[in-house]
């Protein structure tokens, strides 16, 4: 069965640290690991990643993939109180429904 | 990213009446799109996967007759919630995905809640 582990499951930090959220994975044809911040509403698209070893950067937002060891990691650099929220991890084989991990629960405290 | 769109954003309504929830793809073709529903500090719950033109997939334990999905173009699908009781009430928040079928692409959502 398909799978998809984060950790941690909740953070607490303060503004200006930085962060390590971790996802591994156990999937039958891999296609794809998405990264999704959701606040109150609905989640919103951070990250693709297909291959190994690319890093994909956003402002300070980054992710990278390992396919070998199979796991990704997110990436806040100097957090500030709005990067507060679930942080979700999924991976796509295709045509097939994302298998979606339990997220991470990032607070930023002031 | 692309951008999908969901009507209504909130809906309150009577024990017995019926809801429907559009999901419209505005800017790409969604070969694909997901229902889920998520109730507070939970994880999304897949509850129905529907292609163009063919009848959605449901998730075990999710009652096709009483959450109908409709998929009748590339860029719209419809979930109605029929005869609609509290236990019903739920952040509803549909997904598609495109021609390209790795990125996958979250409504915000539809908050219902059933008096």
């Amino acid at each position: 069965e398909d799978k998809v582990v984060q950790s941690p499951l909740s953070l607490v930090v303060h503004e200006g640290d930085t962060v390590t959220l971790n996802c591994s994975y156990e999937v039958t044809n891999f296609r794809s690991l998405l990264w999704y911040k959701q606040e109150k509403k609905a989640p919103t698209f951070l990250f693709m990643l297909t291959s190994s070893g690319i890093e994909k950067k956003s402002g300070r937002l980054s992710s990278i993939l390992d396919k070998k060891e199979l796991f990704s990691i997110l990436n806040i650099t100097a957090t500030q109180t709005g990067d507060s929220a679930v942080y979700l991890c999924a991976v796509s084989s295709g045509n097939t429904p994302l298998v979606f991990g339990k997220g991470t629960r990032l607070s930023v405290i002031a | 990213g692309a951008v999908v769109s969901q009507h209504p954003s909130r809906v309150i309504c009577k024990s017995g009446t019926s809801v429907k929830i559009e999901c419209r793809s505005l800017d790409f073709q969604a070969t694909t799109m997901f229902w889920y529903r998520q109730f507070p500090k939970k994880s999304l719950m897949l509850m129905a996967t529907s292609n163009e033109g063919s009848k959605a997939t449901y998730e075990q334990g999710v009652e096709k007759d009483k959450f109908l999905i409709n998929h009748a173009s590339l860029t719209l699908s419809t979930l109605t919630v029929t005869s609609a009781h509290p236990e019903d009430s739920s952040f509803y928040i549909c997904s598609a995905r495109g021609l390209a079928d790795n990125e996958q692409f979250f409504g915000p959502g539809t908050r219902l809640t059933v008096l």
